[in-house]
């Protein structure tokens, strides 16, 4: 079964720009969640999507946005880019929401350089 | 507020000797907790999981402790090899909501 999938690897943009990037869940998993990666401020959770629903959110500003689609399929959005919007962000899909006690599995990440 | 903490941020370790990488928590209500593993270039893997009912649990070399009275999680790694060289996440899932939170991480690397 392939894992998840994340695209694109690695982008590059410049302040004020907006950047999507996409998700791929397991096959079969509708749960899927993101998170930024810092050195600084280590793993964050931004948000879970299960069933085409924002089921949580993580404590970051309105220009993080992100969707679920009816294939589980996910993408997070971010508008007006700062630098310090420079990150890896990762995905993790688990099988289910529902008593949140499934194994989130992660992507290898999408590394966001904001120049 | 929640948080989860690694002890030591690096860990240097021969090959073949077992490591210890210790997590403490403070949500009293958190009932699952996962070790990840994240290799340079690589998204998080996992490695074990135990739930807030049991205190231990075992797989391929690892052995997870949990003790819920102190608050504390480790990961036991018997015979590191040097593909053990890694940072290791805990993180731990439940209370209000079921977003994973994160310790900082612990870079253990393996000495030949």
């Amino acid at each position: 079964k392939a894992g998840v999938t994340q695209t694109p690897r690695y982008l590059i943009k410049t302040r004020g720009q907006q950047v999507t990037l996409s998700c791929s869940p397991i096959s079969g998993h509708r749960s899927v969640s993101w998170y930024q990666q810092t050195p600084g401020q280590g793993l964050q959770f931004l948000f879970e999507y299960f069933s085409e629903t924002q089921r949580n959110k993580g404590n970051f500003p309105g220009r993080f946005s992100g969707r679920q689609f009816s294939n589980s399929r996910s993408e997070m959005n971010v508008s007006t880019l700062e630098l310090g919007d420079s990150a890896l962000y990762l995905c993790a899909s688990s099988l289910q929401f529902e008593g949140g006690l499934e194994t989130q599995y992660f992507g290898p990440g999408t590394r966001l350089l904001v120049l | 507020g929640e948080s989860v903490g690694l002890h030591l941020p690096t860990l240097s370790v021969q090959e073949g000797d077992n490591s210890i990488i210790n997590c403490a928590y403070s949500n009293s209500a958190s009932d699952y907790f996962i070790w990840y593993k994240q290799e340079s270039g690589k998204g998080p893997q996992f490695i074990i999981d135990i739930r807030s009912n049991m205190d231990k649990r075992q797989g391929q070399r690892v052995t997870v402790l949990l003790n819920k009275t102190v608050k504390h999680l480790s990961l036991q790694i018997a015979a590191t090899q040097p593909g053990d060289s890694a940072v290791y996440f805990c993180a731990e899932r439940g209370g209000n909501d079921y977003k994973l939170s994160f310790g900082a991480g612990t870079t253990v690397t393996v000495r030949a």
